[in-house]
């Protein structure tokens, strides 16, 4: 399985755009990349998805490079409550599921 | 109003004992999963289901054991030959699974304790 490399933390203010960066080098040709947001004793929320070029919604945009060896999380003007782990994924279909495989995430600390 | 649930959302068991966790969904989703997250680290996948009575063993399934009777129900049952059973549990369903675009929608989690 592909495994993904992310920085363990990163700071900023509010109003700023934060890019978390993250590397999936041996991603396979039918792997897509998944972000999902976790706060304090809660479950995971999904954030985007991408297969390549970019992505964008109403929270975030995904910027996946042509060899897919990576992708860039972008989060537009960050608030105190964007403060969270931030993870990014390669999922895997495995037979009747998707594999999720977990890093240890990027620690997300919005200041004023 | 449609999610996934699960209880207890804390739960402390005396070392040796089996118990439940339960994790229901109104999503009408096919597949299920269930992770296990330990502190500052990542999810690992326990088990997951894609339809009714079918499971698959995920990447830790050593002492823990599920059913999927119903399409909106998988509970975990953590076994006393689970090792190290104090962590918090997560219960997650997509649509239906085996498809990459597929989105897992997770419930609020289950903290347990083994004292």
């Amino acid at each position: 399985l592909a495994k993904t490399t992310q920085p363990i933390s990163m700071d900023s203010y509010e109003g700023q755009e934060v890019n978390i960066t993250c590397s999936h080098n041996n991603i396979a040709t039918n792997d897509y990349i998944t972000w999902y947001q976790q706060f304090p004793s809660q479950g995971p929320r999904f954030i985007i998805q991408g297969y390549k070029t970019k992505v964008t919604n109403e929270v975030a945009s995904l910027f996946i490079p042509a060899d897919r060896k990576s992708s860039t999380l972008s989060l537009p003007r960050v608030s105190l409550s964007d403060t969270a782990v931030y993870y990014c994924l390669v999922a895997r279909v495995i037979g009747g599921g998707n594999k999720l495989t977990f890093g240890t995430g990027t620690q997300l600390k919005v200041e004023l | 109003d449609g999610g996934i649930t699960q209880s207890p959302k804390y739960l402390f068991r005396k070392e040796g004992q089996n118990v439940t966790l339960s994790c229901e969904q109104n999503l009408n989703h096919d597949a299920m999963y269930w992770y296990r997250q330990d502190p500052g680290q990542g999810l690992r996948l326990i088990y997951y289901s894609q339809i009714v009575n079918d499971f698959q063993k995920g990447d830790i399934a050593e002492g823990y054991s599920v059913s999927r009777e119903k399409k909106e129900s998988f509970p975990l049952t953590v076994t006393s030959a689970q090792k190290n059973p104090t962590a918090f549990y997560l219960c997650a369903s997509s649509i239906q699974g085996g498809v990459g675009t597929d989105t897992q929608y997770f419930g609020p989690g289950t903290r347990l304790t083994v004292l």
